[in-house]
C-alpha cells in the first residue's frame, strides 16, 4: 500500500522568498510517480509538477522544483520567489508506475500563506 | 480547450435523499476518476473508468454509491440514499491514454448532507 505524509498543516512565507513544502512517502512498488497539486480557494486542483522514481534529475517547472531524495523517500516541493497568488492548499500525491496516473494516493495537504 | 467540469458545484440535501453528481472530462480523455475528500481527511480514490468500463472501483465506500459512464463520455456518481457521512467534496479527474500522464481535475462538487 502507498502512503503519503505531509507533516506541515500550514506554512507561512514572505512574498519573494522561497519556501519548501515537505512530503514523505512509503511504497513497496519499485516504480512510481510523485505529483504536486495546488488547490486555490476556488477549489480546482491544479497539476504543478511530476517526478518519476527513476528520473535521475529533480523535476523543475518554472518556479516549482521537486527535491527528490529517493533514499529518504522524500519529495519536497520548493517554490522560489513566492507570490501572493501562491497562497493555496498544496497536495503531494503518488501514483504507481504502469497504471494510469489518475489513481493517486494523496497526503493531507499543506496550507501555504504568502504574506506581502 | 475546456477543462474537466463538474456539476453542480454545491449541493445540499437531506439525509435519505438521492443526489447525482456529473463530471464532463476533457474531450478525448479515456480515463476518468472519481475522488472524495471528507472533511479533515485525505483525498481518497473512489473509482476509475477507461472509456465506459469500470477499471477499478476498489475505493467505492458501499453500495449506496453508483457510478456510470455510458458512452464513454461524461460520468455520473449517484448517492442513494445519502447519509451524513457522505458530506465532502467530490472530485473528478481525467487523463489521456497512453498511461503515465498526469490527471487533470475538476473544481469539485461540495456535497452537504443535513
Amino acid at each position: 500500500a502507498q502512503k503519503i505524509t505531509q507533516t506541515q498543516p500550514g506554512m507561512f512565507v514572505q512574498e519573494k522568498e522561497a519556501v519548501t513544502l515537505d512530503c514523505t512517502y512509503d511504497t513497496s512498488d519499485p516504480s512510481y510517480g510523485l505529483f504536486w497539486y495546488k488547490q486555490p480557494s476556488s477549489g480546482e486542483m491544479i497539476f504543478l509538477i511530476y517526478q518519476g522514481s527513476y528520473d535521475q534529475q529533480n523535476a523543475t517547472e518554472g518556479r516549482y522544483s521537486l527535491n527528490f531524495q529517493k533514499a529518504r523517500k522524500s519529495a519536497n516541493l520548493v517554490i522560489s520567489a513566492s507570490q501572493l497568488g501562491d497562497s493555496a492548499m498544496y497536495f503531494c500525491a503518488m501514483g504507481e508506475f504502469g497504471t494510469s496516473y489518475g489513481k493517486l494516493t494523496f497526503g493531507q495537504g499543506t496550507i501555504l500563506t504568502v504574506h506581502p | 480547450e475546456a477543462g474537466v467540469t463538474q456539476f453542480p458545484s454545491h449541493s445540499v440535501i437531506e439525509k435519505g435523499q438521492t443526489v447525482t453528481l456529473r463530471c464532463d472530462p476533457i474531450s478525448g480523455h479515456d480515463n476518468l476518476y472519481w475522488y472524495r475528500r471528507v472533511m479533515g481527511k485525505e483525498i481518497k480514490f473512489l473509482l476509475h473508468f477507461v472509456k465506459e468500463s469500470k477499471q477499478d472501483e476498489s475505493g467505492m465506500p458501499n453500495n449506496r454509491f453508483l457510478a456510470e459512464r455510458t458512452g464513454g463520455t461524461y460520468s455520473t456518481l449517484k448517492v442513494q440514499p445519502a447519509e451524513l457521512e457522505d458530506s465532502g467534496v467530490y472530485f473528478c479527474a481525467s487523463s489521456q491514454h497512453p498511461e503515465n500522464t498526469e490527471a487533470f481535475f475538476g473544481q469539485g462538487t461540495r456535497l452537504t448532507v443535513v
